[in-house]
């Protein structure tokens, strides 16, 4: 069983600032690595991609990749209210199978 | 691109009764996979298929449960027995090679 870990928070920032959520995975052999948000009671939906060490960045979301390190995580600027939700983390391995962690939920305070 | 597709969006069932999901894909995405989560959980993989063939299952799949492809559209996910633990959010997601998984918006079962 491949896993994935995430704290599972909550996390709670000021409107404005930035928030870390972090990630690590045990399978040196993962390729791909995601980024999704969700919302209670609706579907994730992607939010980054990322399949190279080093930073990403999309808007306000930067991800970053340590392979040697197994960790991704991922930096959100300017948090605002409607950031608030779950984020999960995901991980491709053997270019077929997706694993996700349990999430990290985030509160984003006014 | 009109998205993932799942119907129905809620189904309360009593146990021990027979049900089924549907999930019509991204129509040009061979994969498709068919995940679980249950309140604080990230989804949990129960089983995919790479167009008309169903490639891996999960181990935690108990015999109850069955899926289907046929000709690499939609899919269908059939629980039968119910069970009280069966209760979750069934989520189907498309892609195509190794890009991202597109979600539908999932079926909430509950099972009284």
């Amino acid at each position: 069983q491949k896993e994935v870990e995430q704290n599972s928070g909550p996390l709670s920032v000021p409107e404005g600032a930035i928030a870390s959520l972090n990630c690590t995975y045990s399978d040196r052999g993962s390729q791909s690595f995601f980024w999704y948000r969700q919302y209670s009671g609706k579907s994730p939906e992607l939010i980054m991609s990322i399949y190279s060490n080093g930073d990403k960045e999309d808007g306000r979301f930067t991800a970053q990749l340590n392979k040697a390190s197994q960790y991704v995580s991922l930096l959100i600027r300017d948090s605002q209210p409607s950031d608030s939700a779950t984020y999960l983390c995901a991980v491709l391995y053997n270019f077929n199978k997706f694993y996700f962690g349990s999430g990290t939920k985030l509160n984003v305070k006014p | 691109d009109t998205g993932v597709s799942q119907n129905p969006r809620h189904k309360i069932t009593k146990r021990g009764q027979n049900v089924t999901f549907r999930c019509d894909p991204i129509s040009e995405h061979n994969r498709l996979y068919w995940y679980r989560q249950t309140l604080g959980q990230g989804p949990e993989f129960l089983t995919y298929f790479q167009n008309e063939a169903q490639l891996e299952k999960s181990r935690l799949l108990s015999d109850r449960f069955s899926a289907e492809r046929p000709k690499g559209s939609f899919s269908t996910l059939e629980i039968q027995r119910t069970e009280q633990g069966d209760s979750a959010m069934y989520l189907c997601a498309s892609s195509n090679g190794d890009s991202p998984l597109h979600f539908g918006n999932g079926t909430r079962l509950t099972v009284t």
